[in-house]
């Protein structure tokens, strides 16, 4: 089983609201990303954690905070957004680190920032 | 810096023609350089990858890339092109013990009936 699951397929937010995405994979990989996509452009890469813990953050506003709850599980915390953060937000998974291995993506949560 | 360039934004195929995508690489060492598909509004699915050995990579769907170092390039194949091949292609360059993919600027496919 290669999936990425990811829930809301959609959220539609103001910029008062506080609001999670959730990003679920069973398989076994220890490495966890969030990338934002706008339309027509290559996904940005936002956070990464393995094993748990926070490795990456590419200088992402505060109003994003990511949470890895347990190895197959990753949330992303949104408040107080801006329009512009409307976009195409991914998670992908892939193995550990020590290897180049494929990521794997989920199918993205739409947001909609009013 | 790794970088990626697919120099072609738009490509527009008829049902059944071929169709190759290209994608050249600037990295030092050797490359690890993935193919990935999005169709509208979904995520991106792996097509194939290639870390070493034979430089010829068959993927899924009927593509399939040939590695040339000599051009540093990684360009994306398929002999005949199918309606539901119409989607965004993302070329993508990583490197041992690092998380981080670059990507290209992607190329839209359209296929023409």
């Amino acid at each position: 089983d290669t999936e990425v699951t990811q829930t809301p397929k959609h959220l539609v937010m103001g910029m008062t609201n506080k609001k999670s995405l959730k990003c679920e994979q069973h398989m076994g990989h220890r490495a966890m990303y969030w990338y934002k996509q706008k339309a027509k452009k290559p996904p940005e890469l936002m956070f990464v954690y393995s094993y748990e813990k926070l490795s990456i953050n590419e200088s992402v506003p505060s109003r994003f905070s990511p949470e890895c709850p347990n190895s197959s599980l990753l949330n992303l915390h949104l408040h107080a957004l801006q329009p512009e953060d409307s976009a195409l937000y991914l998670c992908a998974s892939r193995h550990g680190p020590g290897d180049i291995y494929e990521q794997y993506f989920g199918p993205g949560t739409r947001l909609t920032v009013t | 810096a790794q970088s990626v360039t697919q120099p072609d934004i738009h490509i527009t195929v008829s049902e059944g023609a071929s169709l190759e995508l290209r994608c050249n690489y600037s990295y030092g060492a050797t490359p690890y350089l993935f193919w990935y598909v999005q169709s509208p509004g979904q995520g991106l699915q792996l097509l194939l990858k290639y870390f070493s050995g034979d430089t010829l990579v068959q993927g899924i769907k009927g593509f399939e890339a040939e590695f040339k170092r000599s051009q540093s390039s990684f360009n994306l194949r398929k002999p005949s092109v199918h309606w539901s091949d119409a989607a965004e292609y993302f070329c993508a360059v990583g490197r041992s013990n690092d998380y981080k993919l670059s990507f290209g600027a992607g190329t839209t496919v359209t296929v023409r009936a």
